[in-house]
């Protein structure tokens, strides 16, 4: 079964380092998004992507964020200068239409960020 | 998304089936029921979903009302590995972003 795979499962960084968490989506899918879940909290969308532009971003997802499609395969979220808050579980997820009444998204297992 | 409701939590026996229910009072007609699930330490996972009708698939079963007020979701034959947080969703074309909400949490019993 077609599966999302994000990299690396955990990454430790310094306040105000830059980190690059990297997602693969599934293959023939055309949009893309990240969420974060805070420990012990919900699942929270950050920002949707499509056609190589963002297509909705949240409240969360301020100048300090930034996604990229570098290549056909890869989907990237990069955090600037991170703080100790930005710790969380970031997931990144695909899906094949936009038509979300219709249509299932596809999740990977996670990169576990935390800033020390 | 419009707001949906569910307990925060449930237990049940392994092997016996299990009822989880959803209120969405406020569903408009073009809404979606989708159910999510995530299992301890990892991401989400698709379940099911509909819009008017009764839907079957190899996870689960959902059971919409016929005023779709409410829904079901019915696990026919829960196991260990079904403990995890259930999420009922409602969706629309108008916006592809899931909105979360914080689930019913699932404990099954050995």
């Amino acid at each position: 079964e077609p599966e999302v795979t994000q990299t690396p499962s955990h990454q430790v960084t310094q306040m105000g380092q830059e980190v690059i968490l990297r997602c693969v989506p599934i293959s023939n899918h055309l949009y893309f998004y990240w969420y974060r879940q805070i420990l012990g909290q919900k699942v929270e969308f950050l920002v949707s992507f499509y056609n190589n532009e963002i297509s909705e971003k949240s409240e969360i997802f301020d100048d300090q964020f930034s996604v990229e499609r570098p290549d056909g395969s890869n989907f990237t979220l990069k955090i600037r200068s991170t703080k100790l808050e930005d710790s969380a579980m970031y997931f990144c997820a695909s899906s094949h239409d936009r038509d979300g009444w219709d249509t299932e998204a596809f999740f990977g297992q996670g990169t576990r960020l935390t800033v020390v | 998304d419009a707001k949906t409701t569910q307990p925060n939590s449930m237990e049940s026996n392994e092997e016996e089936p299990v009822h989880l229910p959803c209120n969405h009072s406020t569903i408009s007609g073009t809404d979606y029921i989708h159910w999510y699930r995530q299992l301890p330490s990892q991401g989400p996972e698709y379940v099911i979903h509909g819009l008017t009708s009764n839907v079957n698939n190899r996870m689960a079963s959902l059971a919409i009302a016929e005023d779709r007020k409410s829904s079901t979701l019915i696990l026919h034959r829960a196991t260990l590995r079904d403990a995890a947080v259930y999420y009922c969703i409602l969706r629309d074309g108008r916006d592809d972003k899931i909105i979360f909400g914080k689930g019913t949490r699932l404990h099954i019993l050995p």
